[in-house]
C-alpha cells in the first residue's frame, strides 16, 4: 500500500527549460510535505518543505505546489541545470496518528538535465 | 566530520550470516531512522527510535533488529542475512519534532550472496 507515490520512474529536460516533478499521495493525514535530492554514492538531502496550511513555498530556482483537494504536490525546477541531474524523492508526514514523526517516502523520480 | 556517518559503506556477506551496520551521529537530535533503498520502491521505514530508550518497527521490519547504544548510535542488525536484504541502507536524525527534515548518511551498500 504505496501512501506517497511518485509515477514518472524518470524526465529528461532540456537545460534552461522548467522541470515539473509530480507526487500523489493518499493519506488525510499527511500535513508535511518535503522533497530530498539524491546523487549517486550520497545519501538524500533535504531540498524544501511545504506545511499543509500553504500551496506554495519558494526557495530560489525550486517551488512546492500543494492541491490539498487533489492529494497532489509537485515540484518546479526553474530554469534547470545539469547539476540538478538526481533522483528526487517526496516525502510526507503527519502530525498524528501511525504517520506521526515518520517520513514515508515516494518511489523517486530520476531526472537528467540535458546541456 | 560528516554529521551522520554510517559503516560499512559496502559489504559483501553470505546468506545465514549475522552483520551489523553502525550508524552515529554529530547532531545532537534524539530521533535516528533506519531506511532501506529499492530500485522502483523508494526508501522504507525499518526501524526508528524518538530517545535512546524508545525503539519502534517501521513497515519493513522482520528479519532485522537494532539498538540504541547512546542518543548519537544507532546499529542495525541482519540476524540472518538472506538475498532479498540486498538493497542500500541509510541512517538518518532529525530534531525533536521532525519538520525540519532528515539529516542521512551517506548509506551502506549491503550485498547478501
Amino acid at each position: 500500500d504505496q501512501q506517497v507515490k511518485q509515477n514518472s520512474p524518470s524526465l529528461s529536460v532540456q537545460e534552461g527549460r522548467i522541470s515539473i516533478l509530480n507526487c500523489d499521495y493518499t493519506n488525510s493525514m499527511f500535513d508535511y510535505f518535503l522533497w530530498y535530492k539524491k546523487y549517486p554514492a550520497e545519501g538524500p538531502t533535504f531540498l524544501i518543505s511545504i506545511s499543509s496550511i500553504k500551496d506554495k513555498n519558494e526557495d530560489g530556482r525550486f517551488t512546492v505546489f500543494l492541491n490539498k483537494s487533489a492529494k497532489h504536490l509537485s515540484l518546479h525546477i526553474v530554469p534547470s541545470q545539469p547539476g540538478d541531474s538526481a533522483v528526487y524523492f517526496c516525502a510526507a508526514s503527519g502530525a498524528g496518528g501511525t504517520s506521526y514523526g515518520k517520513l514515508t517516502f515516494g518511489q523517486g523520480t530520476i531526472l537528467t538535465v540535458h546541456p | 566530520d560528516a554529521d551522520v556517518t554510517q559503516t560499512p559503506r559496502n559489504r559483501i556477506t553470505k546468506t545465514g550470516k549475522r552483520i551489523m551496520l553502525e550508524c552515529s551521529q554529530t547532531k545532537g537530535h534524539d530521533r535516528m531512522y533506519w531506511y532501506r533503498q529499492d530500485p522502483g520502491l523508494g526508501l522504507r521505514l525499518i526501524y526508528y527510535s524518538f530517545d535512546v530508550k524508545d525503539i519502534n518497527k517501521g513497515e519493513i521490519s522482520d528479519g532485522y533488529s537494532v539498538s540504541r547504544q547512546a542518543q548519537a548510535k544507532f546499529s542495525l542488525s541482519l540476524e540472518s542475512a538472506i538475498p532479498n536484504q540486498t538493497a542500500l541502507y541509510f541512517c538518518a536524525t532529525s530534531e525533536r519534532e521532525g519538520l525540519s527534515g532528515y539529516t542521512f548518511g551517506s548509506g551502506t551498500r549491503l550485498t547478501v550472496v
